[in-house]
């Protein structure tokens, strides 16, 4: 596979479900990064991890808890999510350099398609 | 901070015309990148065009090219002899340098436009 994979496409939770997003890129990319994306809204960016490390947290409520196991992939578990975190979620990656302010600014994001969560 | 702004919310074109969509764009960085992303309804965000920020020219990419009018804080992205497929949202985004320390610039998005094809 190439690119940037999302799974599953589709999800239908209930609010005392636990339930994890994956993501997997196959770029070699060392930047990942977790993206809501509501109706109407602008993009929401959540998380951030850089060489596996956690370096933003948007103000993100703890019922989303991200995972970074490798450079490779990047997960966001869930569990009890109210309605209105039913949105689509995106996942990308970018290769940036190692040290930060070095201007990333010519590495664009590659996105995967997305998790379409509904929570009922 | 960064701020990008698409002040077009939809925009209607017919088929094999050209259409503009505009993003104006704000920043302290002397150093960024401009992108445009296409999002078709299925939902993946798809990469465009790139411009960066000491190009002296525009970018193109087939039926897409990019005016960069660095003065006025510009990006707009002309998409000619539209078609069909071309209906979607579209999304400008920037990049700039980063702060420094564990800031390594993010990707700002403006609100998008959403572009509709007619036959």
């Amino acid at each position: 596979e190439t690119g940037v994979t999302q799974t599953p496409r589709h999800l239908v939770m209930g609010m005392t479900n636990k339930k994890s997003l994956k993501c997997e890129q196959h770029l070699g990319h060392n930047a990942m990064y977790w993206y809501k994306q509501s109706a109407k809204k602008p993009l929401e960016l959540m998380f951030v991890y850089n060489f596996k490390e956690q370096t933003e947290n948007n103000s993100v409520p703890s019922r989303f808890s991200p995972e970074c196991p490798n450079s490779s992939h990047l997960f966001l578990h869930l569990h009890t999510l109210q309605p209105e975190d039913s949105a689509l979620y995106l996942c990308a990656s970018s290769q940036d350099p190692r040290s930060p302010g070095q201007g990333p600014y010519y590495y664009g994001y590659t996105f995967g398609s997305g998790t379409r969560l509904t929570v009922v | 901070a960064q701020k990008i702004t698409q002040t077009q919310p939809g925009m209607f074109v017919q088929e094999k015309e050209a259409v503009t969509l505009d993003c104006t764009y704000d920043t302290s960085d002397q150093s960024y990148g401009l992108f445009w992303y296409k999002q078709p309804s299925s939902g993946e965000m798809i990469f465009l065009i790139y411009q960066g920020s000491y190009d002296e020219q525009n970018a193109t990419e087939g039926r897409y090219s990019l005016n960069f009018q660095k003065a006025r804080k510009s990006a707009n992205l002309v998409i000619s002899a539209s078609q069909l497929g071309d209906s979607a949202m579209y999304f400008c985004a920037m990049r700039g340098v980063g702060a420094g320390g564990t800031s390594y610039g993010k990707l700002t998005f403006g609100q998008g436009t959403i572009l509709t094809v007619h036959p």
